[in-house]
């Protein structure tokens, strides 16, 4: 089984962009798709990016995905943040018939 | 709309079983594989197991392969987990998630969740 390592935390100002990041342990980033899901608190999470770099109908272009072989990662990129982005973003891959998240992150906007 | 309603959380003892439900409308249920996911307090998400949309091809996590049981029943577009020999690590909410697409495993959809709480 391989893991996604998340950065526990990121915080930015209302205004500026983030980008969060999710590496794979094992096998290739670009074998099977990374999706993206927003939790905000106390609710249940839905879906941001999806196949790397799609994003879902109603999701803001402000929200953007990659991935990058060499360092065997996927990034979520959120430009012109607002104080509603704040939430725990979680990555998700497959491998092997297991789903993978990634421990997630947790965005500040302040 | 998609709605995805979980139930049949609660407390149990140690060692004891609990079957969650979803109960799944505002889409064709038969076309979509399924998934349980399930968030214990305070931490991140853990897939739990996937179910095709067939019912034919089904997978567990391996924290609770041969203890839980996912299954579906299309002529009713209801979803279930069964749960047997529980142990206080269960404990978490339980999400049931659609697929992203009928081709798609990612999810989609969540529903809000139903809390199984583990203990004596």
């Amino acid at each position: 089984n391989f893991m996604l390592t998340q950065p526990h935390s990121v915080s930015e100002s209302p205004g500026k962009t983030v980008t969060i990041s999710c590496t794979r342990s094992s096998g290739s980033i670009a074998t099977n798709y990374v999706q993206w899901y927003q939790q905000r608190p106390g609710s249940s999470p839905t879906i941001v990016i999806y196949e790397d770099r799609q994003r879902p109908s109603g999701v803001p272009d402000r929200f953007s995905g990659s991935i990058d072989t060499s360092s065997n990662a996927a990034s979520l990129t959120i430009s012109g943040l607002k104080t509603e982005d704040e939430a725990e973003y979680y990555c998700q891959s497959y491998g092997s018939n297991k789903w993978m998240f990634g421990g997630g992150t947790k965005l500040t906007v302040l | 709309q998609v709605q995805l309603v979980e139930s049949g959380g609660g407390v149990v003892q140690p060692g004891r079983s609990l079957r969650l439900s979803c109960a799944a409308s505002g889409f064709t249920f038969s076309n979509y594989g399924m998934h349980w996911v399930r968030q214990a307090p305070g931490k991140g998400l853990e897939w739990v197991a996937v179910i095709w949309s067939d019912g034919n091809n089904e997978y567990y996590a391996d924290s609770v392969n041969g203890r839980f049981t996912i299954t579906r029943d299309n002529s009713k577009n209801m979803l279930y987990l069964q749960m047997n020999s529980l142990r206080a690590e269960d404990t978490a909410v339980y999400y049931c998630a659609k697929w992203q697409y009928t081709t798609s495993s990612a999810f989609g959809y969540w529903g809000q969740g139903t809390l199984v709480t583990v203990s004596s």
